[in-house]
């Protein structure tokens, strides 16, 4: 069974660089035939895509928050992280991490999710 | 881009047939994946494809697509059941980007 698991701080300042990392486990982010991805979901809102990246680097990102993100990963450690730059209070949300189903060109589904993390942007 | 569009809000009566409805573009090439959400806890994927449920997701769920609208069928629907449900479906234009609607709350009476 895959699980996932989110981790960094729950609090970052304005302008600063949010930081979270996602450890996966039951299965190895390098066998393929997954993507990896970030979600994040407003307070009282819906699903937001960030992104994801493939174990060899190859990454997507969400047209409105591409000049800030940036997802990396690091096999070695079964891991993948998110970075997103210069936050504001708008970027305060719950941020999920999942596997990514994209096999087929006619569909995509995640079908694992972390359990989510809050971050909070404010001073 | 492209956008996925859900009614706000639907109600069912307990034991009763419920549809929830996904429109967009993109869900004339693409299919369209249906999450369920309850409060405080993550999405779980209960439908992709064309029709295919998880493992462990009850067969009362049931995926149906026409023209630019998917739709998510609950048949009997339970306590359970009441949620935020989701769609998601790959963007329209191609380029492996990823489009969630904006989800339904249902409500089990």
């Amino acid at each position: 069974q895959v699980q996932l698991q989110e981790s960094g701080p729950g609090l970052v300042k304005p302008s600063q660089t949010l930081s979270l990392t996602c450890t996966v486990s039951g299965g190895s982010i390098s066998s393929g035939g997954y993507y990896w991805s970030w979600i994040r979901q407003h307070p009282g809102k819906g699903l937001e895509w960030i992104g994801y990246i493939y174990y060899s680097g190859s990454t997507y990102y969400n047209p409105s928050l591409k000049s800030r993100v940036t997802i990396s990963v690091d096999t070695s450690k079964n891991q993948f992280s998110l970075k997103l730059s210069s936050v504001t209070a708008a970027d305060t949300a719950v941020y999920y991490c999942a596997r990514v189903v994209a096999a087929k060109k006619s569909e995509i589904q995640f079908d694992y999710w972390g359990q989510g993390t809050l971050v909070t942007v404010s001073s | 881009s492209s956008e996925l569009t859900q009614d706000p809000a639907v109600s069912v009566a307990l034991g009763q047939t419920v549809r929830i409805t996904c429109q967009g573009d993109s869900l004339r090439s693409y299919y369209a994946s249906w999450y369920q959400q309850k409060p405080g806890q993550a999405p779980v994927l209960v439908i992709y494809g064309k029709n295919n449920r998880p493992s462990g997701i009850p067969d009362r769920f049931s995926g149906s697509s026409s023209g630019n609208t998917a739709s998510l069928t609950i048949t009997g629907a339970q306590a359970e059941d009441e949620a935020d449900y989701y769609c998601n479906s790959r963007d329209s234009s191609g380029n492996l980007h990823v489009v969630f609607g904006g989800g339904t709350k249902l409500t089990v009476l």
